[in-house]
């Protein structure tokens, strides 16, 4: 079947540029979580949904930073006054129960 | 300290060698635990849930040692196409959200 699909795959973006990164979850998934992971390190958590409630967003870097579930399936992960630390990719994973599916990443360059 | 730690290696092994890995937590509340498989440029694949009692799948092992904070991975009988980035992971302890803590991954390199 479908699995999480992430779009774009891969985004560049001058500094200050404000960026939209899109996460489509496995169907039914009820959980989706957003993962920064930068080059050489594992994938650090920004924030969690359960459904469309934002239960913990203790992982984003700064207020710049923000997520929303509207509708419980797709989710967006917007960053403002992009930063050219703000380079890394960004991996979007869906979970039904304890199993975390990930999705291919969306790959931003802040130049 | 970081919550999770992997030595990053890379570990260069010839074809059919035996390796292992280990990967340390910090957190004794800590209640899953997790082996992923990174290749270059790919999101991480699910390799093996660790159990308390161990858990073997084929060629891959994985132990739980709760007393000392610690999770292995065994591979026997390397093939070339397990060159990857193992990453270990660790759920739960304080926060209830189900969040993975991610060590900084070990880079295998299977030589033929």
């Amino acid at each position: 079947g479908a699995g999480v699909s992430q779009s774009p795959r891969y985004k560049v973006a001058k500094r200050g540029q404000d960026v939209a990164l899109r996460c489509d979850p496995i169907s039914g998934h009820v959980s989706l979580f957003w993962y920064q992971q930068a080059l050489g390190q594992g994938p650090e958590f920004l924030t969690y949904f359960q459904n469309e409630a934002q239960l913990d967003k203790s992982g984003l870097p700064s207020d710049r930073f923000f997520a929303e579930r509207p509708e419980g399936s797709v989710s967006t992960l917007k960053i403002q006054r992009t930063q050219q630390e703000d380079s890394a990719v960004y991996l979007c994973a869906s979970s039904p129960t304890s199993t975390q599916y990930f999705g291919p990443g969306t790959r931003l360059l802040v130049l | 300290r970081k919550e999770v730690e992997q030595d990053p290696g890379p570990f260069n092994v010839p074809e059919g060698a035996t390796v292992a890995f280990n990967c340390t937590y910090s957190n004794s509340a800590s209640q899953s635990f997790f082996w992923y498989r990174q290749d270059c440029r790919k999101e991480p694949k699910l390799l093996m849930s660790v159990y308390s009692s161990g858990n073997e799948d084929g060629r891959f092992t994985a132990q739980l040692n709760r007393a000392s904070q610690y999770i292995s991975l065994l591979i026997r009988d390397s093939k070339l196409s397990d060159s990857a980035t193992y990453l270990c992971a660790v759920k739960g302890g304080s926060s209830n959200t189900g969040k993975l803590i991610f060590g900084q991954g070990t880079t295998l390199q299977v030589k033929p």
